[in-house]
């Protein structure tokens, strides 16, 4: 298995543009999670999804963001509009069976907002 | 927040050192995980340790769980210089709905 695929790795977009990451989970896994990984921060989870459906969805930071997954094979995640702080390392990680079962992450995007 | 806390949140030592993580927590968990963050990559899972469990082995890593100090620290055995990575401790429970709560991780700088 090629494991999480995420695109693309690098995102440089100026203020204001609509920036679409894109992810594909492990086959198999029926959960998919976002996050945000920033110096400051550290790692946030945005959003996680189970067999497709959000289940929450509390660490969206704003109306900016959005999230689909509209199958089990692949995920985005919207910025619209795109502000400077937004400026992170975005990861996808995918988990299969057992809600407690280890987290498979994608390599990240790194998104840079001028 | 429901982050746990890792200490230190910098260590340096040389090859052969042992190298010591701690973790706190602030809920009740059903497992924790620790995972290795090389720079510039994903987070890949080293171990996981359930609730029920007081420590655990996986090759030159060893995992504790003291559930009562709601803490748990992993030890790398004789480090090496690829063991340089931030290392992160992530938890789950009910209450977060099943999603992972991750802290800010320890860097760890091993030199040769």
């Amino acid at each position: 298995d090629a494991g999480v695929i995420q695109s693309p790795r690098h995102e440089v977009t100026e203020m204001g543009q609509e920036v679409t990451l894109r992810c594909k989970p492990i086959s198999g896994h029926n959960s998919l999670f976002w996050y945000r990984q920033t110096m400051m921060r550290g790692l946030e989870l945005l959003i996680y999804f189970n067999n497709n459906v959000p289940i929450d969805d509390s660490g969206m930071p704003e109306d900016r963001f959005s999230a689909k997954m509209p199958n089990a094979s692949f995920s985005t995640l919207k910025i619209q509009p795109s502000e400077p702080r937004d400026s992170a390392v975005y990861f996808c990680a995918s988990r299969g069976g057992g809600n407690y079962n280890e987290q498979f992450f994608g390599p990240g995007t790194r998104l840079t907002v001028l | 927040s429901q982050q746990g806390e890792e200490d230190p949140q910098a260590l340096s030592i040389q090859e052969g050192e042992n190298a010591t993580m701690n973790c706190s927590y602030k809920t009740s968990i059903n497992n924790l995980q620790w995972y290795r963050q090389n720079s510039g990559r994903g987070l890949v899972h080293l171990i996981l340790i359930r609730s029920n469990e007081r420590e655990k082995h996986s090759g030159r890593l060893r995992v504790t769980l003291d559930t009562s100090k709601k803490s748990s620290s992993l030890l790398i055995t004789a480090s090496r210089a690829a063991d340089t990575a931030s290392y992160f401790c992530a938890y789950g429970s009910s209450n977060s709905g099943y999603a992972l709560n991750f802290g800010k991780g320890t860097s760890l700088l091993v030199t040769p």
